[in-house]
């Protein structure tokens, strides 16, 4: 299996442009999870899905950010406008309730830079 | 709230030694599931070792163990015969499964330096 692939890998932005942010989970897998992490607060959850429906959006920072899973093998984590301070790198990562769903698996991350 | 503390912001190592880093965890549930992840500098992160909160055996992989003390809320790692690959930042993570959700919660981390 190719493991959890998010795109791009790196983005440069301008602020106030919109981000889209991409991932592919692992096939099979029925939970996706969006993190970011960032030199000062660490590794934080954004929102998880189940089956493509968002289960959890309480670590989503504001309505800038907002994310989609419309299927079961695509999620986008959109942010518009952005913000200098929004700049972090943010991961997906994918586990599956048939087998040891505690586990996740991440994807490489993107990093992101809006000047 | 379950909190997860990793004490030591960074430690280093002589290749082929051995190193424990250490992670404590506050939770009122019972059942629950504990990992350590670890992050070199291309930034991916990779499961280490996972232990179940109802094993009292303490989880091994190859050079990497854990000492799992249940009632004293403590997952230390320890790494034996550490290599250069090794130097990377470690993250311990912890997740509760009694509400049916599946949330991480991630300690700060530990930023490991294995010297030739």
């Amino acid at each position: 299996d190719a493991g959890v692939i998010q795109s791009p890998r790196h983005e440069v932005t301008e602020m106030g442009q919109e981000v889209t942010l991409r991932c592919k989970p692992i096939s099979g897998h029925d939970y996706l999870f969006w993190y970011r992490q960032t030199m000062m607060r660490g590794l934080e959850l954004l929102i998880y899905f189940n089956n493509n429906v968002p289960i959890d959006d309480s670590g989503m920072p504001e309505d800038r950010f907002s994310a989609k899973m419309p299927n079961a093998s695509f999620s986008t984590l959109k942010i518009q406008p952005s913000e200098p301070r929004d700049s972090a790198v943010y991961f997906c990562a994918s586990s599956y309730i048939r087998g040891p769903q505690e586990t996740q698996y991440f994807g490489p991350g993107t990093r992101l830079l809006v000047l | 709230a379950q909190t997860v503390t990793q004490s030591q912001p960074e430690m280093s190592v002589q290749e082929a030694e051995t190193v424990t880093l250490s992670c404590t965890y506050d939770t009122s549930e019972n059942n629950y599931y504990l990992f350590w992840y670890k992050q070199p500098p291309s930034r991916q992160m990779i499961l280490v070792i996972r232990q179940e909160a109802y094993k009292q055996q303490n989880a091994t992989e190859n050079r990497f163990s854990v000492n799992f003390q249940k009632a004293a809320k403590s997952f230390s790692l320890k790494i034996s015969d550490s290599q250069l690959g090794d130097t990377a930042m470690y993250f311990c993570a912890f997740m509760e499964t009694s509400s049916g959700t599946y949330k991480y919660i991630f300690g700060t981390g530990t930023r490991l330096k294995v010297l030739a």
